[in-house]
């Protein structure tokens, strides 16, 4: 199975920063992978796919880059709304694995 | 509006069985892939399974595979999961979640997630 893995685990940040999350998978897997974000007792929703694509919908602060092995979550002014668990997932082959989440804590 | 309400979850013995649903609505459900995901308490996502819009397809996670069936009931707009000898690292979160294509040859990601029901393995 390709292990995707998150750096940091987490951190502090403050309303306003720019923060990024990055993610590495064992092997390389093009562009097929996803972001998402999971607040506490909810369930996860998707924000990017295929690397660097918005979902609908979502705010244009958060952006992705991106391909082969080694990709980025970024959120260019962090609000307060923002503070979650992040979430990398590979769709190049199964299982689909996701990383063990990024948690972004308030400062 | 997409909505997945999943049910079926609760407190059961290990070796047990139990049966999970997910009833879909605000899109043409045999037209998407499905999967079920799950989390442990405390712990990060898990891919479990998933099923093609036709129901022709299926696929597992290794840890599951031989004691968990996916299936789907297209004229119901329903998703299901059959668990069977179930075991204390079973207990989680479990969520359905919907794939933007049909197909399931490749993973996919995921556009719209329910709620989750929680599964408690434990004597």
């Amino acid at each position: 199975a390709i292990r995707m893995t998150q750096s940091p685990s987490s951190f502090s940040a403050s309303t306003g920063d720019r923060v990024t999350i990055t993610c590495r998978a064992s092997q390389g897997i093009s562009s097929y992978l996803a972001w998402y974000q999971q607040k506490p007792g909810k369930a996860p929703k998707l924000l990017i796919y295929a690397a660097s694509t918005l979902q609908s919908g979502v705010p244009s602060r958060f952006s992705g880059s991106g391909s082969g092995t080694d990709f980025t979550l970024t959120i260019s002014c962090l609000q307060s709304e923002d503070f979650a668990t992040y979430y990398c997932q590979q769709y190049y082959s199964y299982p689909g694995t996701f990383g063990q989440g990024t948690k972004v804590e308030i400062k | 509006e997409v909505q997945l309400v999943e049910s079926g979850g609760g407190l059961v013995q290990p070796g047990g069985s139990l049966r999970l649903s997910c009833a879909a609505s605000g899109f043409t459900f045999s037209s998407y892939a499905m999967s079920w995901v799950r989390q442990a308490p405390g712990k990060g996502l898990e891919w479990v399974s998933a099923i093609s819009g036709s129901g022709g397809s299926t696929y597992y996670a290794d840890s599951v595979k031989g004691r968990f069936t996916i299936s789907r009931d297209n004229s119901k707009n329903t998703l299901y999961l059959q668990m069977n000898s179930l075991r204390a690292e079973d207990t989680a979160v479990y969520y359905c979640a919907k794939s933007p294509e049909a197909m399931v040859t490749l993973p996919g990601f995921f556009d719209y997630w329910g709620q989750g029901t929680l599964v408690t393995v434990s004597s």
